[in-house]
């Protein structure tokens, strides 16, 4: 699985758009980018996905770079229920069977 | 449609314990995984399984068992805790390929081994 890297923390006003970077330079053709976040002591929560478009949904927005090495989370009104730590996976479709591997991940701060 | 099922929430054992976490399904998914949380880290997975019957270790095995005799249960079992089994539990399932790595995740299960 390609890598990836995220800031360790991010800090965002209620209201206004969070946009969480990922760098994942190493990613091959068919590797997707998935996104999950995980507010205090809960399960982690699937977000979102993407191959090379970028993807809306009621969450958020991922937008994926042209050279697909880098992609951006984006929040667009948050709230401070938004405030969790926020996990980029790079993985094959279909191949995985639940074998996601959960690095770090993004602080995600929200003030009012 | 309660997604997944996690008992118990918490749970204190003693050193040379034995316990089953309990995880269930009402979803219907083929896929089913055990991961552990420390604190300050990510997920790491324990086990997992593919279907009833089918189950494989994953990165942190040692010291867990599981099996999966029905496609709702995975139950995880602990065979003589230790401290350093100490850790958030989660149970995780997901529809196989057209809905692969897009995991639901049970609320967790809290385990301190004294």
């Amino acid at each position: 699985d390609a890598k990836t890297t995220q800031p360790p923390s991010m800090d965002c006003a209620e209201g206004r758009a969070a946009n969480l970077p990922c760098n994942h330079s190493t990613i091959s053709g068919n590797e997707y980018v998935y996104w999950y976040r995980q507010i205090h002591s809960q399960g982690p929560q699937y977000i979102i996905h993407g191959l090379k478009n970028n993807e809306t949904n009621e969450m958020a927005s991922l937008i994926i770079t042209e050279d697909r090495k880098s992609s951006t989370l984006i929040l667009p009104h948050a709230t401070l229920r938004d405030t969790a730590v926020y996990y980029c996976i790079v993985r094959l479709r279909g191949t995985s069977y639940g074998k996601l591997t959960f690095g770090q991940g993004t602080i995600l701060t929200v003030h009012p | 449609n309660a997604g997944v099922t996690q008992t118990p929430k918490f749970q204190v054992l003693k050193t040379g314990q034995s316990m089953t976490l309990q995880c269930a399904q009402d979803m219907n998914h083929e896929y089913m995984s055990w991961y552990r949380q420390d604190p300050g880290m990510g997920l790491r997975l324990i086990h997992y399984s593919v279907g009833a019957g089918i189950t494989d270790q994953g990165e942190v095995p040692n010291g867990y068992n599981v099996s999966r005799s029905t496609t709702e249960d995975f139950p995880l079992r602990l065979l003589s805790a230790a401290p350093s089994q100490t850790s958030v539990y989660f149970c995780a399932c997901h529809g196989g390929s057209s809905g692969a790595n897009v995991l639901t995740f049970g609320a967790g299960s809290r385990l301190t081994v004294l």
